[in-house]
């Protein structure tokens, strides 16, 4: 199965401050189709994930524009270029190139100083 | 709406079976692949396996293959999991999802306490 390891484990941010997550992937996740299956979620405290983006950086309806995906092949990044209040929770990477078993990161808590 | 709805809180013995439901509205279940996802307290995501849209077709992870089952009835729009001989570790929330390599829209979660 492919690893998928995120860093940091938890993301003390000031409010109005960047914050910025990494998702390393133990094999590349460029498809055979082109394309890269590679999703962030985020849960809030007491809720079911949500998706925010897919394919590394296509944002979902409704998402705010300061976050933003990016990276290829093993590397990506989730960024938040100004943390707001309403972020806090866990952020999560997944994998569905390799949907023999989709595998998710082990998630990246985010909250205020 | 499109939103999934799944069935209520379960408290089980264990060695005894579970079956959850996940029931879609605002779109017809037939035309999408469903995921399961559980997650137990305080810690990350699982994927746990995926049925076809046409409902034929299942795929687990190793770790619950010959332990659960998923089924669709479609004139229910509904969508079922059923994981038999229960152990405590697998006290956990699960999820449906919608999707097929990027999981899209997830229900509210159903609580599973397995507990003697």
């Amino acid at each position: 199965d492919v690893v998928m390891t995120q860093s940091p484990l938890s993301l003390p941010v000031t409010l109005g401050q960047p914050a910025s997550i990494s998702c390393r992937s133990s094999q590349s996740l460029v498809d055979s189709d082109g394309n890269t299956y590679l999703n962030w979620f985020q849960q809030r405290p007491g809720q079911s994930p949500r998706r925010l983006i897919y394919k590394v950086s296509n944002r979902d309806s409704g998402v705010p524009d300061r976050f933003s995906g990016s990276g290829s092949a093993t590397d990506f990044t989730l960024k938040i270029s100004r943390v707001e209040a309403e972020d806090v929770g866990v952020y999560y990477c997944m994998q569905g190139t390799h949907w023999g078993t989709l595998t998710f990161g082990g998630g990246t808590k985010v909250e205020i100083k | 709406q499109v939103q999934l709805v799944q069935s209520g809180a379960e408290v089980k013995r264990p060695g005894a079976s579970v079956k959850v439901s996940c029931k879609a509205s605002g779109y017809l279940l037939a035309s999408y692949y469903i995921h399961w996802v559980r997650q137990a307290p305080g810690q990350g995501l699982e994927w746990m396996g995926i049925i076809d849209p046409g409902g034929v077709r299942t795929r687990f992870a190793q770790k619950f293959q010959g332990r659960v089952t998923m089924t669709r009835d479609t004139s229910t729009n509904t969508v079922h999991m059923e994981l038999s001989s229960l152990r405590s570790e697998d006290t956990a929330v699960y999820y449906c999802v919608r999707g097929d390599r990027d999981l899209e829209i997830w229900g509210q979660g159903t609580m599973v306490t397995v507990s003697s």
